[in-house]
């Protein structure tokens, strides 16, 4: 089956102690993208990697690190958890090069820093 | 900051009624998506939207992109429960940075 995973899908952690969330698709995409999701905000566009080692900012890439090591997994890092970043997180991928594919969402991962 | 401006953000209606959610922007766009989102999963797509003017319909769902390629709107006809659910609009800028409504939640009551 075609699909996006995320893992965690939930996570309660402290200020400052370092998480990784990963995603990882089989469906050899080489467009992948990590999103926030907060209530009134919307979705929000973090990082995006283009392919293979190549990564690029998106709207609010403050506080968070990317990794593109690999096509299938696209790992967002992290480094200092604050409390501004408990939100629902989303990863996503697309065949790249077209404006009209398809983003595939996985089912989200719930963060929450104290 | 390019901001995509969605309404309405609540709209509770009932069944067999007509609807229509729209999206606008002061940016222009290269393509624009609609996704509906259910409680506890990511979205998925429902339609895209590239060319100035476009109109694509699914069942009892019309999508439109404006001439400008800076709006769009979607229109239920016939609104069913099965409707109920959070839109969400997409702009794209370019191939690979996306810009996300804030979303309106639908409920169809029978």
């Amino acid at each position: 089956e075609a699909q996006v995973t995320q893992n965690p899908r939930y996570l309660i952690t402290v200020t400052g102690k370092k998480l990784t969330v990963t995603c990882s698709q089989n469906m050899n995409h080489e467009y992948m993208s990590w999103y926030r999701q907060d209530p009134g905000l919307g979705l929000r566009q973090i990082y995006y990697s283009m392919n293979v080692e190549v990564t690029d900012k998106g709207d609010v890439p403050e506080g968070y690190k990317v990794s593109r090591k690999e096509k299938r997994n696209f790992p967002l890092i992290l480094e200092s958890p604050s409390p501004n970043q408990t939100s629902l997180y989303f990863c996503a991928s697309k065949i790249a090069g077209s404006r009209a594919s398809e983003q595939y969402f996985g089912p989200g991962t719930r963060l929450t820093v104290t | 900051t390019q901001l995509l401006e969605q309404s309405p953000q609540f709209l509770s209606i009932q069944e067999g009624e007509n609807l229509t959610v729209y999206c606008n922007s002061s940016s222009v766009f290269s393509s624009l998506q609609w996704y509906r989102q259910e409680p506890g999963e990511g979205p998925v797509l429902l339609v895209t939207v590239v060319t100035g003017g476009e109109v694509k319909k699914l069942k009892r769902l019309t999508f439109q992109f404006g001439d400008a390629r800076k709006d769009s709107s979607l229109h239920i006809t016939a609104a069913q429960p099965g409707d109920t659910g959070l839109y969400l609009c997409a702009g794209g800028l370019g191939t690979y940075k996306y810009i996300f409504g804030t979303g309106t939640r639908l409920k169809v009551l029978a």
